[in-house]
């Protein structure tokens, strides 16, 4: 059963910093990762999906790798401003094609 | 457009009760789902469904069950409501199953079992 894991749970930092958020997944046969946002009282926006193939994938200030051999990826934001506050959560797709979700991180970037 | 939706988006009813959430996409998308968003937030999968296949998850109560009138639709009744199923439910879709494609979600629906 694919068990997936999101570090830090939480995190505050100012406007500005540049950040990584962690996902790690036990089982490394998947078919794709994706990256979601979630703001309050909202449902989930995709950022970034990576397919099994792919070791990274960029939008604007947002960069995901993908080490599936390890069993781990990250996002990493530069240069966050109070607008990236939200929880982001990391959901793997393996052999039933259903993805299954990590906690999340929440993120909170002050002015 | 919203892609995917979801009525209603808040839902308050008294114990025992039946009830159903409804959700539309209009991405002709093959596979819609349904997630459980508990208190803590954590997403858990209830249901995954297209023309084919519906793969239920085992520690869903048979209280719940998909029903889909045609491929845009998705809805989920819930039989004799408990307290524990107060959550927020989102109707999710995708292409062909998640291999290659984003899973689009709906705003939620949050029901509160009094």
């Amino acid at each position: 059963k694919q068990e997936v894991t999101q570090i830090p749970a939480a995190l505050s930092v100012p406007e500005g910093e540049n950040l990584v958020l962690n996902c790690s997944f036990t089982d490394s046969a998947i078919y794709n990762l994706q990256w979601f946002r979630q703001d309050p009282g909202k449902g989930l926006t995709s950022l970034l999906l990576i397919q099994s193939s792919q070791r990274e994938q960029t939008s604007g200030r947002l960069n995901a790798s993908l080490d599936k051999s390890s069993g781990r990826s990250t996002l990493y934001i530069a240069a966050s401003q109070p607008g990236d506050s939200a929880t982001y959560l990391c959901a793997v797709a393996g052999g039933s094609y259903i993805p299954t979700f990590g906690r999340g991180t929440s993120l909170i970037v002050h002015p | 457009d919203t892609a995917v939706s979801q009525t209603p988006k808040y839902l308050v009813t008294q114990m025992g009760n039946d009830k159903s959430i409804k959700c539309e996409q209009n991405l002709g998308h093959d596979t819609m789902y349904w997630y459980k968003q508990d208190s803590k937030k954590f997403l858990k999968i209830m249901f995954s469904y297209n023309n084919k296949e519906l793969i239920i998850n085992e520690t869903v109560p048979n209280r719940f069950s998909p029903k889909s009138p045609d491929k845009a639709h998705l809805n989920l009744h819930i039989n004799s409501l408990e307290l524990g199923d107060s959550a927020v439910y989102f109707c999710a879709s995708s292409q062909e199953g998640p291999q290659n494609e984003k899973l689009f979600f709906g705003s939620g629906t949050q029901l509160s079992v009094l």
